[in-house]
């Protein structure tokens, strides 16, 4: 079945530490989103990409990176500079046509 | 650009009552307009969308919702809601784009509390 794929499911990341949140997708979507889930705060996007070695800064990037080399990966890297990185982080994708199709998501936790 | 006010941030109710969860939207264009839900700790899923044509649509678990372009509102209704529809549910809004890949605008969600 066509989907998209977020892992790991549960993260730690140390103080000072990098983290990568893998997102794979297999539905053949052009674009791909990453989003941040606080409580109460709703959707936040972080980084999103129409095309393949493209992405744009959505409205919280800072202390976020991503890449997009190949069409079915859009990987998340939370870097030593996001302060505050302990949240709940859902990937989706789009293609031609109506709506996003997101991951189950992966929670990370500062420790 | 879009925006999308989701008027109720938790709506408790007894089981087999009748729910509304409010959505407003704004926009200078036409739009698309979805609602999403999510069970705790999974990612979003679609629940129901309206792209053109008739202003009622259903989801296969009960809900409808009714685009009202005058009042620029999209509110989902329940006329019996079950234990199970415990969730938040998120109202997204998009301009109309034939098909082409436009993001979403978000809602900050509504907690629907269902107790028996």
């Amino acid at each position: 079945d066509g989907g998209i794929t977020q892992s790991p499911k549960y993260l730690f990341r140390k103080e000072g530490q990098n983290v990568t949140l893998s997102c794979e997708q297999n539905l053949n979507h052009d674009a791909m989103y990453w989003y941040r889930q606080d409580p109460g705060q709703g959707l936040r996007l972080i980084y999103y990409s129409q095309i393949v070695n493209d992405f744009q800064k959505g409205d919280i990037a800072e202390g976020y990176s991503v890449s997009r080399e190949k069409k079915e990966s859009f990987p998340l890297t939370v870097t030593s500079a996001q302060k505050n990185p302990t949240a709940f982080y859902l990937c989706a994708s789009s293609g031609y046509g109506y709506g996003y199709t997101f991951g189950s998501g992966t929670r990370l936790t500062v420790v | 650009a879009q925006s999308v006010t989701q008027l109720d941030s938790q709506v408790p109710v007894f089981e087999e009552a009748p729910v509304e969860l409010r959505c407003n939207y704004s926009s200078s264009v036409s739009v698309y307009l979805f609602w999403y839900v999510q069970y705790p700790n999974q990612g979003l899923q679609l629940l129901l969308k309206y792209l053109s044509g008739s202003t009622l649509v259903e989801s296969i678990n009960g809900f409808e919702a009714e685009f009202n372009k005058s009042q620029t509102s999209f509110h989902l209704r329940k006329p019996s809601v079950h234990i199970s529809d415990t969730a938040e549910y998120f109202c997204a809004v998009s301009r109309d784009s034939g098909g082409s890949n436009y993001k979403l605008t978000f809602g900050k969600g509504t907690l629907l509390t269902v107790n028996p």
